[in-house]
């Protein structure tokens, strides 16, 4: 199926943790995109790749680290985990950068105990 | 900075009409999204508006007017299956990364028999 995949779904971890979640799209975008979405809904984004190259860095932590191997996936790796971390976390692509619509990810619930 | 405000949630009986608006203030636009999100899944792109005017997509359609900062989303014939979260976006140009779009903080529909 074509479509952006997340792994894993669901994630639950002691804070000082280090974890990471993965994200794959076999659309052929170009673009892809960190969101979080706290417990009151709102999504907001974090980081977008274009071609592997960081185009937005939005005020995240420098505990928070995405990375691109190449265009078709964006990794974000978390050290440190803090209690405030609890979220769900949305991978998305898209042909261009914020032109088109996004098509995102199952999402990957984060638990920090 | 970047302000969209749409209502938290809103009832309607099945087969009837709803209205969900947004309204904007952000520094630049290039079009806004409308997006539904089921509970515990990934948002998904409903429509598109970036003329002002409305378009219509069967029992969704979507209006924009630029000039007062203002969108709705119109359901008609109302459905179980339309409770849903709705979330609308605007994108707007940023430096150096093209658009970025941001999201408000959804409207919660609940559809009752």
């Amino acid at each position: 199926d074509t479509a952006v995949s997340q792994t894993p779904k669901y994630l639950v971890t002691q804070m000082g943790n280090d974890k990471s979640i993965k994200c794959e799209q076999n659309l052929g975008h170009d673009t892809m995109y960190w969101y979080k979405q706290d417990s009151k809904k709102f999504l907001k984004i974090m980081f977008s790749y274009n071609n592997k190259e960081l185009i937005i860095n939005e005020t995240v932590p420098n505990r928070f680290s995405p990375k691109s191997p190449d265009k078709a996936h964006l990794n974000l790796h978390i050290n440190s985990l803090e209690l405030g971390d609890s979220a769900v976390y949305f991978c998305a692509s898209s042909q261009s950068p914020g032109r088109d619509e996004q098509f995102f990810g199952p999402g990957t619930r984060l638990t920090v105990l | 900075g970047q302000n969209i405000d749409q209502p938290t949630e809103m009832t309607a009986t099945e087969g009837a009409i709803v209205q969900i608006n947004c309204t904007y203030q952000t520094s630049g636009f290039n079009g806004l999204f409308w997006y539904q999100q089921h509970a515990g899944e990934a948002p998904t792109f409903l429509s598109y508006n970036v003329l002002d005017g409305l378009e219509e997509k069967g029992r969704f359609s979507s209006f924009l007017s630029r000039s007062k900062g203002y969108s709705y989303l119109l359901l008609k014939e109302l459905q179980m299956k339309d409770s849903a979260s709705y979330l609308c976006a605007v994108r707007f140009p940023i430096k150096a990364a093209g658009n970025k779009l941001t999201f408000g903080g959804g409207t919660r529909v609940l559809v009752k028999p």
